[in-house]
């Protein structure tokens, strides 16, 4: 798979505030894209996906945005809350002759919250 | 409970003793996977299974085996560890697709000397 690469290796927000992490892929061909949430001492937890067709999809609290022009992917957490404190990780989907069984990961961003 | 397990959580071992990391998941999931987790590289795919006994190499193949001769497991096996394989490992599930939500295990720290 190709790298899936963050813009900023940390980010702090305001307890309350929105947050915006961003992402950028190299791989056009990719299906999907999911972010991960990864809190100290565990392993990673699904947040939300998104597939190549859609430019926008909710959660609880949380949207996915999906550029497909500029290959660009950002997950908006809203009223971040201290518990939102983590490494967050995009991932986009590859594989060859049609599938989309791999998966790869870019390198995180830390979401620091301040009080 | 739902879960995904591995074990041992802990391992120090030598270069060359061949070591195998235990994974089972209860959740009747078609697609498992290994990764392993570096700072500064993140998260990176080692291997994946779509079904039992079909296996995929993912972005990081080299150095490892798995088999998946039961649904419920996966292990992963260093038939000769080397310092470079020094990482914390983790292992998923999901239902079908990696895309669909994947549930990971807590993880296995180890450390190749």
């Amino acid at each position: 798979g190709e790298s899936v690469g963050l813009h900023l290796p940390t980010l702090s927000v305001q307890e309350g505030d929105n947050s915006i992490i961003n992402c950028a892929y190299s791989n056009s061909a990719s299906d999907y894209f999911i972010w991960y949430k990864q809190e100290s001492g565990k392993g990673p937890q699904f947040i939300i996906d998104i597939r190549s067709n859609m430019d926008k999809r909710q959660g609880q609290r949380v949207t996915v945005l999906l550029n497909k022009t500029v290959k660009h992917l950002s997950l908006q957490i809203a009223a971040t809350q201290p518990g939102d404190s983590a490494v967050y990780f995009c991932a986009e989907t590859w594989g060859s002759g049609g599938g989309a069984d791999g998966l790869t990961f870019g390198k995180g961003t830390h979401l620091i919250i301040q009080p | 409970e739902a879960q995904v397990t591995q074990n041992p959580r802990y391992l120090i071992t030598v270069t060359g003793k061949k070591l195998t990391v235990t994974c089972s998941q209860n959740m009747n999931h078609e697609y498992m996977s290994w990764y392993r987790q570096d700072p500064g590289l993140g998260l990176r795919q080692i291997y994946y299974s779509m079904n039992v006994e079909v296996t995929d190499k993912g972005d990081v193949p080299e150095g490892y085996k798995v088999s998946r001769k039961e649904k419920r497991n996966f292990p992963l096996i260093l038939e000769s560890p080397s310092p470079n394989q020094t990482s914390l490992y983790f292992c998923a599930s999901s239902l079908f697709k990696p895309w669909t939500e994947q549930f990971f295990g807590p993880g296995t720290r180890l450390t190749v000397l």
